[in-house]
């Protein structure tokens, strides 16, 4: 079984400060993460996602994800916060199963990510 | 860049009435996914396909059904729906057979509404 948690129903920043939302996921095999934004009434927006290599990956819109293993998270941060980066965020896993997957994403709860002017 | 496809994207029905949703992948995808986000809730799987042969198998009630076409089209067959049916359905789409390591990439989703 796999599980994502997000810890924080909701984070607030001011514009320009930093932002971190925080994930922790739990898996039996290899981990593929990966963090979606939604707007309201909008799809899911993919930002970026880790496979293997570098501990940092970078997406989109000045996203960044640093994956920790010995501490199973991958919390998606950001230098410099917008007001328009104001959304829900949701952390999403799949497990290698040792070979081909087809398998779904899941989701955690969701973090509503709030930046003040 | 051509994006996930679906219709409608808003739909109304009554209860025990049934409902088809559309869906229509990127362009070379060959791997569609379906999934439930309820009011304030997260996505949850339902079914996925490749190739036109299921693939993964969610929490999807008995009364729903989906197919893939040889199009790569897919389709969300919805009967007797309850109130608790009311929810945002996404298909996502994904290349490489679906592959752990792919992206699904998420379309705009169809909002049902069952009175």
């Amino acid at each position: 079984a796999q599980s994502v948690a997000q810890p924080e129903d909701q984070v607030n920043v001011a514009e320009g400060n930093p932002l971190t939302v925080k994930c922790t996921y739990s898996v039996s095999g290899n981990p593929y993460l990966f963090w979606y934004v939604q707007y309201p009434n909008r799809g899911l927006q993919f930002l970026l996602k880790y496979i293997t290599g570098d501990n940092l990956v970078k997406g989109s819109y000045g996203f960044e994800a640093e994956f920790n293993k010995s501490q199973t998270s991958f919390h998606l941060k950001k230098p410099s916060a917008l007001v328009s980066d104001s959304a829900l965020y949701f952390c999403a896993v799949r497990a290698d199963a040792g070979g081909t997957s087809y398998g779904k994403l899941t989701f955690g709860q969701g973090t509503i990510l709030t930046v003040h002017p | 860049a051509a994006g996930v496809i679906q219709s409608p994207r808003h739909l109304i029905k009554e209860k025990r009435e049934t409902a088809t949703l559309k869906c229509y992948p990127i362009p070379r995808h060959d791997t569609v996914y379906w999934y439930q986000q309820g009011p304030g809730q997260d996505p949850q799987f339902l079914i996925s396909f490749y190739e036109k042969m299921q693939s993964d198998k969610g929490s999807i009630p008995d009364r729903f059904s989906a197919q893939q076409f040889s199009d790569y089209h897919s389709e969300l067959n919805m009967s007797s729906l309850e109130l608790g049916d009311s929810a945002l359905y996404f298909c996502a789409s994904s290349s490489n057979a679906g592959w752990a390591t792919d992206t699904q990439y998420f379309g705009p989703g169809t909002r049902l509404t069952v009175l």
